[in-house]
């Protein structure tokens, strides 16, 4: 079946640090890559998307890119700050049964110290 | 812009009680889920809900579980006899159509039965 492996942390950055959160993943077909953030408190909330090979998500300074040939979705971003302090979950989804659900890895709890 | 709510935010029960957990997903989307996560764990899927039916469910959707969409605006998930495991975060999501494959969350409902 269809599943996702991330650095699971926790991790501790200082601000303007360079961030890499390795995501891998197993899915038949051709699934549909997300990286989601969870703040403090709150739900989950999309961060970035790409739905083919080669794709790149970008937002709020994060990108990622959908690499087929290593089944990878990698997180970056060039400087955090301490706003980024949150978890982090991988997810894909692909068309099983027809309900596109979404598979996510453990989570990786990143924390930014000024 | 458009979101995904979640009452209440916090339900605590006693074990073998029954409990509805309501969303209302964002206004013109069509498919709909729940999924949980178990402090500290990951995300997972239990149902989708497409075309007044459902679509998928894991395999933790139990007979004990059930979901309904009474009105065309709300979206509901009830339990019917809760047990200690049942205690977790439950989020609502919510994705306008297949091309997209963007699921919006609700900032989830924390169920705790003692």
């Amino acid at each position: 079946g269809n599943s996702v492996t991330q650095m699971e942390g926790p991790v501790t950055l200082s601000e303007e640090a360079f961030l890499t959160i390795n995501c891998t993943y197993t899915a038949t077909g051709y699934p549909s890559l997300f990286w989601y953030v969870q703040y403090p408190g709150e739900g989950l909330q999309l961060l970035l998307k790409a739905t083919k090979a080669d794709d790149k998500g970008s937002n709020k300074g994060f990108e990622a890119t959908y690499r087929k040939e290593t089944t990878s979705f990698h997180l970056e971003k060039g400087s955090v700050q301490v706003s980024d302090s949150a978890v982090y979950f991988c997810a894909l989804s692909a068309t099983q049964g027809g309900s596109e659900k979404l598979v996510f890895g453990k989570g990786m709890k990143l924390t930014v110290n000024p | 812009e458009p979101e995904v709510t979640q009452t209440p935010s916090h339900q605590v029960t006693q074990m073998g009680q029954e409990v509805i957990l309501r969303c209302v997903p964002i206004s013109n989307h069509l498919y709909f889920y729940w999924y949980r996560q178990i402090l500290g764990q990951k995300v997972e899927f239990l149902v989708s809900f497409y075309n007044n039916e459902i679509s998928e469910k894991s395999e933790i959707f139990d007979d004990q579980f059930s979901v309904e969409r009474p009105d065309g605006s709300n979206f509901t998930l009830k339990i019917r006899s809760t047990k200690l495991e049942d205690s977790a975060m439950y989020f609502c999501a919510s994705m306008g159509g297949r091309t997209s494959r963007e699921q919006y969350f609700g900032p989830g409902t924390r169920l705790t039965v003692t």
